[in-house]
């Protein structure tokens, strides 16, 4: 069983439309995150959400927004899309000793 | 500056070789990963340390509070090796990790 799982892997889409991706896991972690890497590989925190409430959310714009309906999931929407949005999106889980990723999902926005 | 630092940013080696990564932080943690990024994008964390040293087959990492500075070891490289290596911090349980830029790593047969 996968231990952070993303959806969709890649998604490609235009210039203003609106996203979700997806990310469910089956660790019992209290802590999840999004992560966003760039063109140069560095990865930078976005979002973290604990027992479902939000704990950091970092200089992003407000067209992203993280939603928890419950403490396996945290989804990431994100409105009206922009070619600088383009990036791989890493969802994460942790707990005292331990912590996972997600494969990612690469968004290209053209 | 980064408040994560890794050296060296691009590393090669032979096969066979015993190779280090270092990390350098300069801010309060509660522990530090590794972690490791293959070409096809998937991360996964390789420790999880918040003192001394543990060790998973020919992989070693270490780390030195007082002196702020983690190591990863590789005993006997290998070309399935080559990948990105990174580092991150847990800043004393604020649930956020500052990650460094990443070791690249390439191992040649």
């Amino acid at each position: 069983d996968t231990a952070v799982s993303q959806t969709p892997k890649y998604l490609v889409t235009q210039m203003g439309n609106d996203k979700s991706i997806k990310c469910e896991q089956n660790l019992g972690h209290d802590t999840m995150y999004w992560y966003k890497q760039d063109s140069k590989k560095f990865l930078k925190i976005m979002f973290s959400y604990n027992n479902k409430e939000l704990i950091i959310n970092e200089t992003v714009p407000n067209r992203f927004s993280p939603k928890s309906p419950d403490k396996a999931h945290l989804n990431l929407h994100i409105n009206s899309l922009e070619l600088g949005d383009s990036a791989v999106y890493f969802c994460a889980s942790s707990a005292v000793g331990e912590a996972f990723f997600g494969q990612g999902t690469r968004l290209t926005v053209v | 500056k980064n408040e994560v630092e890794q050296s060296p940013q691009n590393l090669t080696a032979q096969e066979g070789e015993f190779i280090t990564i270092n990390c350098s932080y300069s801010v309060g943690i509660s522990a530090l990963h590794w972690l490791q990024q293959h070409p096809g994008g998937g991360i996964v964390s390789l420790f999880m340390l918040s003192s001394g040293k543990k060790k998973h087959g020919r992989l070693i990492a270490t780390i030195n509070i007082q002196e702020k500075h983690s190591s990863l070891h590789i005993t006997a490289s290998h070309p399935r090796d080559s990948a990105v290596y990174i580092c991150a911090v847990d800043t004393s349980g604020t649930y956020k990790y500052i990650f460094g830029t990443g070791t690249r790593l390439k191992v040649l047969a």
